[in-house]
């Protein structure tokens, strides 16, 4: 499988919001509704921030949300705030025949 | 409290091979499915393996036929054997836990164990 494509990197002010996309194809993001998304800091441990598309973990800020249209799943963080500058990967489902797992190449979300 | 912390890396020679750990606490850890994530240096994240709660064991094709992924419930443990390594396998290495029930998702994370393979 290879990895969904994810751009290199984006940035936003305080306040604003940004949207990450996460494109796939009919074989994993596009079959299954099983997206997730983590957020890292450098040299730390990834964090679950979204899973299922859209479901958020019991102590993550709804600032951050998930949503999905077709093979491309989008998070989106609203009111960015400083502490959200860090890597984002998305990842999916994308067993067929088989179990397997497929991540993004990673997002650098600057806050400006 | 609830974490996981992986051991076992270091410096291995190509065709070399090297056993991971992952010992597990603050959890009914015979309850989920356990999985291994790997990233290189200033690269993105990679799935390694997977084994479910009845044992069942699955891999991508980087790695299938070279890693070996195995749970000891009774030691509240996670292991990953690797042999025939590569350059290519040099990564942090993270056991991460599936959502519960089997969901597609990984909400626990250890810190990591280096892995490098060079002569």
């Amino acid at each position: 499988q290879s990895a969904l494509t994810q751009p290199a990197s984006v940035s936003g002010s305080p306040g604003q919001s940004i949207t990450i996309s996460c494109t796939g194809t009919r074989s994993d993001v596009g079959s299954y509704n099983l997206v997730s998304w983590y957020q890292q800091y450098p040299g730390k441990a990834p964090k679950l921030m979204i899973y299922e598309v859209s479901k958020r973990p019991s102590g993550v800020s709804n600032r951050f949300s998930g949503s999905k249209s077709g093979s491309t799943a989008s998070l989106t963080i609203s009111g960015l705030q400083a502490e959200d500058e860090a890597d984002y990967y998305c990842c999916s489902y994308a067993g067929s025949s088989t179990f397997d797992v497929v991540f993004g190449g990673g997002t650098k979300l600057t806050v400006l | 409290e609830v974490q996981l912390v992986e051991s076992g890396g270091g410096l291995v020679q190509p065709g070399g091979s090297l056993r991971l750990s992952c010992a597990a606490s603050g959890f009914t850890f015979s309850s989920y499915d356990m999985h291994w994530v790997r990233q290189a240096t200033g690269k993105g994240l990679e799935w390694v393996s997977a084994i479910g709660t009845a044992g069942d064991t699955f891999y991508p094709g980087s790695v299938k036929g070279r890693f070996t992924i195995s749970r000891e419930n009774a030691k509240n443990s996670l292991y990953l054997q690797m042999n025939s390594l590569r350059a290519g396998d040099t990564a942090v290495y993270y056991c991460a836990r599936a959502l519960e029930d089997g969901g597609m998702g990984f909400d626990l994370w250890g810190r990591g164990t280096l892995v490098t393979v060079s002569s």
